[in-house]
């Protein structure tokens, strides 16, 4: 089934701990994007690829790193992860970079940093 | 600064219409989305607009008024299943997109 899966589904993790959150499309879109979404706030984009092997800071980069190694996939690292980063994380593709281009969406990972 | 306003939460019944605006302060306008959102699912694209007036997609219609910085949903004959959070999001100048914290419609029979 083309579309965009997540792992873990969700997460509890110790605080100081390090976590990989792993992202894979097969549509061959060029861009990727990662997003955390907390209650009360509109998404906000950590870190998105533009296409494979290069990759940009978004609005909330702080605490995470990314790598492109190819197409299909876009980990999200948290290097020590901390109770603030506590969140539903969200990754998404779209076929250009181009803002007006229809992002799709992963079903999400729920990731709580006691 | 860039802002994009957007009621917290609305409530309407079965089979009614409801309106759900959008308001925005972006640096440039490239485009804006709606997209839909179930509770602990991921966000659905509903409609683009990039011009001026009102696109319809079955039950649901967009509109756009660039001069006004200002967008709605309406969404007709509402049915149990539309009870969902809907997301407003704004292209800016560098075509990044900018998101709004969603509006939660909740739908009563």
């Amino acid at each position: 089934i083309a579309g965009i899966t997540q792992a873990p589904t969700s997460q509890i993790l110790a605080a100081g701990r390090r976590m990989t959150l792993r992202c894979t499309q097969d549509m061959r879109h060029n861009a990727m994007y990662w997003y955390r979404q907390d209650l009360g706030l509109g998404l906000r984009l950590i870190h998105y690829s533009n296409t494979a092997g290069t990759t940009g800071k978004g609005e909330v980069p702080d605490g995470y790193s990314v790598s492109r190694a190819n197409t299909d996939d876009f980990p999200l690292t948290l290097a020590s992860a901390v109770p603030s980063q506590t969140s539903v994380y969200f990754c998404a593709s779209s076929k250009t970079p181009d803002g007006g281009d229809t992002q799709y969406f992963g079903p999400g990972t729920r990731l709580t940093v006691l | 600064g860039q802002n994009i306003d957007q009621p917290t939460e609305m409530t309407a019944t079965e089979g009614a219409i409801v309106q759900i605006n959008c308001t925005y302060q972006t640096s440039g306008f490239n485009g804006l989305f709606w997209y839909q959102q179930h509770a602990g699912e991921a966000p659905t694209f509903l409609s683009y607009n990039v011009l001026d007036g009102l696109e319809e997609k079955g039950r649901f219609s967009s509109f756009l008024s660039r001069s006004k910085g200002y967008s709605y949903l309406l969404l007709k004959e509402l049915q149990m299943k539309d009870s969902a959070s809907y997301l407003c999001a704004v292209v800016d100048s560098n075509y990044q997109l900018i998101w709004g914290a969603g509006t939660k419609l909740i739908i009563k029979p």
